[in-house]
């Protein structure tokens, strides 16, 4: 059972396309991140989101408390997005130490 | 900058042999995760550190121990390295809750066991 379930899988967009990742969980959080991880390994931290919506450059992120949804969108996208992004959820356990990961979401932009 | 530094980018090792694998942060960060990173299976966490001398085990244990002796130091070990081993090693880095729990990766060690 995977707490944390993203799609798509694989996306493949046009320059200029606009997308979408979501991301499903079913634990009580203290709250979803969305990381990024580019070819050759390092993982970066886009969002870390409680509720609403976040906002950076041209990427959004929206999260749904009552759903468990969260969902990522990339606004005209470009080749340098090519990325794979995964949802992280931070739990509310007992110490709230434990991460939930995705199997991630593998981007290519084309040009 | 804040920073996770993970020792070795790419390391390739026999069977058998002890490999150890280290992280450095430089936040002051309590919590210390260790993760391996394979096609189709995500993260999975193999040792958890909250505080110096402080560990807990992840998802995936078997064949791995972990050292904190400082508080910015996260030692991963692999007594005897198996080629079911090889793989992607990840350390993180965060605070406690209810601090900011932003979550701080190393570029990665890729490992190889032949």
């Amino acid at each position: 059972k995977n707490e944390v379930e993203q799609s798509p899988q694989n996306l493949t967009a046009q320059e200029g396309e606009f997308i979408t990742i979501n991301c499903s969980y079913s634990v009580g959080i203290s709250a979803l991140h969305w990381l990024q991880q580019h070819p050759g390994g390092g993982i970066v931290s886009l969002f870390m989101l409680s509720s609403g919506k976040k906002k950076h450059g041209r990427l959004i992120a929206t999260i749904n408390i009552q759903e468990k949804h969260s969902s990522l969108h990339i606004t005209a996208s470009h080749p340098r997005d090519s990325a794979v992004y995964i949802c992280a959820v931070r739990s509310r356990g007992n110490t709230g130490n434990q991460f939930y990961f995705g199997t991630g979401t593998s981007l290519t932009v084309i040009p | 900058d804040v920073k996770v530094t993970q020792s070795s980018r790419y390391l390739v090792k026999r069977t058998g042999e002890k490999v150890f694998l280290e992280c450095v942060q430089d936040m002051d960060h309590e919590n210390m995760f260790w993760y391996r990173q394979d096609p189709g299976l995500g993260l999975r966490l193999i040792y958890f550190s909250y505080d110096v001398k402080m560990k807990e085990k992840g998802d995936i244990p078997e064949g791995y121990s972990v050292s904190r002796e400082k508080k910015e130091r996260f030692s991963l070990i692999l007594e005897s390295a198996s080629t079911n081993q090889t793989s992607m090693y990840l350390c993180a880095s965060s605070l406690p809750l209810p601090f900011t729990g932003e979550l701080f990766f190393g570029e990665g060690s890729r490992l190889t066991v032949l």
